[in-house]
């Protein structure tokens, strides 16, 4: 059964960088038929799609984070990782990390998500 | 971007009730949206995709229709435990965008 778990900082001063890291298990990061998504959720909010990367190294971004925001894997620790710089207030959120496949040649949205974890912007 | 909208954005319903959910997408995203249910604490749950493929293990109550720029996802007959936001997510093209949500409370 593929897990999925974020970790890192809940407290995060403004202008400073929050740096998560999801720890997949029950299955391999680097398979060419899965994609890894990092996804927030602001307080009482929506969601919204963060980042994606494909174990050749392929990343997308969403287009106002581009700037500030890197998502990285660590194929050796099963891991993927979210960096975005210079936060606000605005980026306290939940943040989730997913995984999305390709199933019978088709993409498939997220479908195994990990509990989230909450990143407050403080000072 | 692909803006997605969703109406309404609350939903008052009772157990036994029939409801329908409906997001639009701001451009032509053939049948690349799926539908989520999300409840306090918890992360999203895949109800639907491609439109109208039922997640496995997703009851049979739920289905999705739509296709091109306008989507909807229905409930019949609700039971208690669909009580719930609802959002969609469209993953046509990068960046992936989701909905604002529907709440579908209780009555």
């Amino acid at each position: 059964q593929v897990q999925l778990r974020e970790s890192g900082p809940g407290l995060v001063k403004p202008s400073e960088t929050l740096s998560l890291t999801c720890t997949v298990s029950g299955g391999s990061i680097s398979s060419n038929t899965l994609y890894w998504d990092w996804i927030r959720q602001s307080p009482g909010k929506g969601l919204e799609w963060i980042a994606t990367v494909f174990y050749s190294g392929s990343k997308h971004y969403k287009s106002d984070l581009a700037g500030r925001v890197t998502i990285s894997m660590d194929k050796s620790r099963n891991q993927f990782s979210l960096r975005l710089r210079a936060v606000t207030a605005a980026d306290t959120a939940v943040y989730f990390c997913a995984r999305r496949s390709v199933w019978n040649g088709e993409l498939r949205p997220p479908d195994y998500w990990g509990r989230g974890t909450l990143v407050t912007v403080t000072s | 971007d692909i803006q997605m909208t969703q109406s309404p954005s609350t939903l008052s319903a009772s157990v036994g009730d029939s409801v329908t959910i409906t997001c639009r997408a701001s451009q032509n995203i053939i049948h690349w949206l799926a539908w989520y249910q999300q409840k306090p604490g918890e992360a999203p749950k895949l109800l639907v995709y491609k439109a109208s493929s039922l997640e496995s293990g997703v009851p049979s109550r739920f289905s999705g229709s739509g296709s091109g720029t306008e989507f909807t996802l229905t409930v019949t007959g609700l039971q208690p435990d669909d009580f719930a936001i609802y959002s969609c997510l469209q993953y046509y093209t990068y960046p992936f965008t989701f909905g604002p949500g529907t709440k579908v409370e209780i009555k």
